[in-house]
């Protein structure tokens, strides 16, 4: 089955610098990759996902990038804001994310220094 | 109006105990899942129904029991109810194009 690495697991961040968060996954058939933002106690919300048929997406102050030749993908959030502080997930599926369900990383705590 | 909704929102309850929680979908999605997230925030899927079927059944143990009356209705039941099954349980659903929607999880406290 799929396995998703994601690194690191607390990131702190001064506020209006720029976070990475990394992922690998070992199922080269997985074909769409979505990221989840997890508010304490709340549940989690997509906010940007990539198939597999392109490289990149953006929008607004968050970008994710896809490299399917190394089996990663990455997370990239530009001037970070107070509210940005959350547990983040990164997921993989092979089938769209429809029926076969997501297999989620560990998540990124998220911190934002003001 | 509430796109995913799950029952109740907290659950304390013995071990040994039998337990339901309730989950509905109006977005008219295909899909529904229940998700498992331990103390750690590892989120794992549990199970995987489409269209009313079974379609994955991770290494869950029997004791648990996921019925589907209909496609918007995806229920989980819990016999024997043990300390380690304490956890935030969340129903999901998806149009089968990628895009999960959450419900607001069901905090599971087995004392």
């Amino acid at each position: 089955g799929e396995n998703v690495e994601q690194h690191p697991s607390t990131l702190s961040v001064q506020e209006g610098d720029s976070a990475v968060i990394k992922c690998t996954y070992s199922d080269s058939a997985s074909n769409y990759f979505p990221w989840y933002k997890q508010e304490l106690g709340k549940r989690p919300q997509l906010i940007i996902d990539i198939r597999s048929n392109v490289g990149e997406k953006k929008d607004q102050r968050i970008a994710v990038t896809l490299n399917k030749t190394a089996k990663h993908f990455s997370l990239h959030i530009t001037e970070t804001q107070p509210e940005d502080s959350a547990v983040y997930f990164c997921a993989a599926s092979n089938s769209g994310g429809g029926a076969d369900g997501l297999t989620f990383g560990k998540g990124t705590h998220l911190i934002i220094q003001p | 109006d509430t796109a995913v909704s799950q029952t109740p929102k907290y659950l304390v309850t013995q071990m040994g105990n039998d337990k339901s929680i309730k989950c509905e979908q109006n977005l008219g999605h295909d899909t529904m899942y229940w998700y498992k997230q331990d103390s750690k925030k590892f989120l794992k899927i549990m199970f995987s129904y489409n269209n009313k079927e079974l379609i994955i059944n991770e290494t869950v143990p029997n004791r648990f029991s996921p019925k589907s009356p209909d496609k918007a209705h995806l229920n989980l039941h819990i016999n024997s109810l043990e300390l380690g099954d304490s956890a935030v349980y969340f129903c999901a659903s998806s149009p089968n194009r990628g895009i999960a929607f959450f419900g607001q999880g069901t905090r599971l406290t087995v004392v």
